[in-house]
């Protein structure tokens, strides 16, 4: 089984200053990772996705985010943040047959102005 | 294209009854999975159906069953509800076996009293 550990609960940052959500996972597999956004009331946004090949990932809305496989870590950035990146986010692992999903607890991110 | 939605919105039960949860995928998608999400938790995995056949479970007692339909939407049932099951149910669709890109219903929040 998989599981993901996401080592910040809430992380305040100050507009326009850069951000890093931290986020670890164990599997005694290869995995696929992902990252998803969730903002108020709402259901889950996928920011971006590791399946293979480069280990920096590309995303929506600038993200990014760096597979690290000797550190068993995925931790996603952005230069910097706007007010609207206020949001909580997810790290997630899934096995690669595909038929098992596992979230972290989440990070609340919080943009001060 | 239609994103996934679900019904109903908002559900107050009453605890031993059973409910049913209604999801339809996005236009195209063959795969549904359901999800659970306590305040302040990550969601937490309950199934996978692929074609009509549940094809993944998470760590769910058999109280909590689906359905998938020759339209690929699909219907989660819980039976004997607990107070332990008041939560956000998210269900998501993609396309193929594997969950590498998955889209987000906007939840149905349950509240078992």
């Amino acid at each position: 089984a998989q599981s993901v550990t996401q080592l910040d609960s809430q992380v305040p940052v100050f507009e326009e200053a850069p951000v890093e959500l931290r986020c670890n996972y164990s599997s005694s597999v290869s995995v696929y990772l992902f990252w998803y956004v969730q903002y108020p009331n709402q259901g889950l946004q996928l920011l971006l996705k590791y399946l293979s090949g480069s280990t920096l990932v590309k995303g929506i809305n600038g993200f990014e985010a760096e597979f690290n496989k000797s550190q068993t870590s995925f931790h996603l950035r952005k230069p910097s943040v706007h007010i609207s990146d206020t949001a909580e986010y997810f790290c997630a692992v899934s096995d690669r047959v595909g038929n098992q999903f596992y979230f972290g607890t989440g990070t609340s991110l919080t943009v001060i102005p | 294209e239609t994103g996934v939605t679900q019904s109903p919105t908002h559900l107050i039960k009453t605890r031993g009854q059973q409910v049913t949860l209604r999801c339809s995928s996005q236009s195209g998608h063959n795969t549904v999975s359901w999800y659970q999400q306590a305040l302040g938790q990550g969601p937490q995995f309950i199934f996978q159906y692929y074609r009509e056949e549940e094809n993944g479970r998470g760590n769910f007692p058999p109280r909590f069953s689906g359905l998938q339909f020759p339209n690929y939407s699909s219907e989660l049932n819980v039976n004997a509800l607990e107070l332990d099951d008041s939560a956000l149910y998210l269900c998501a669709s993609s396309l193929g076996q594997g969950l590498y890109e998955q889209y987000f219903g906007p939840g149905t929040r349950l509240t078992v009293t």
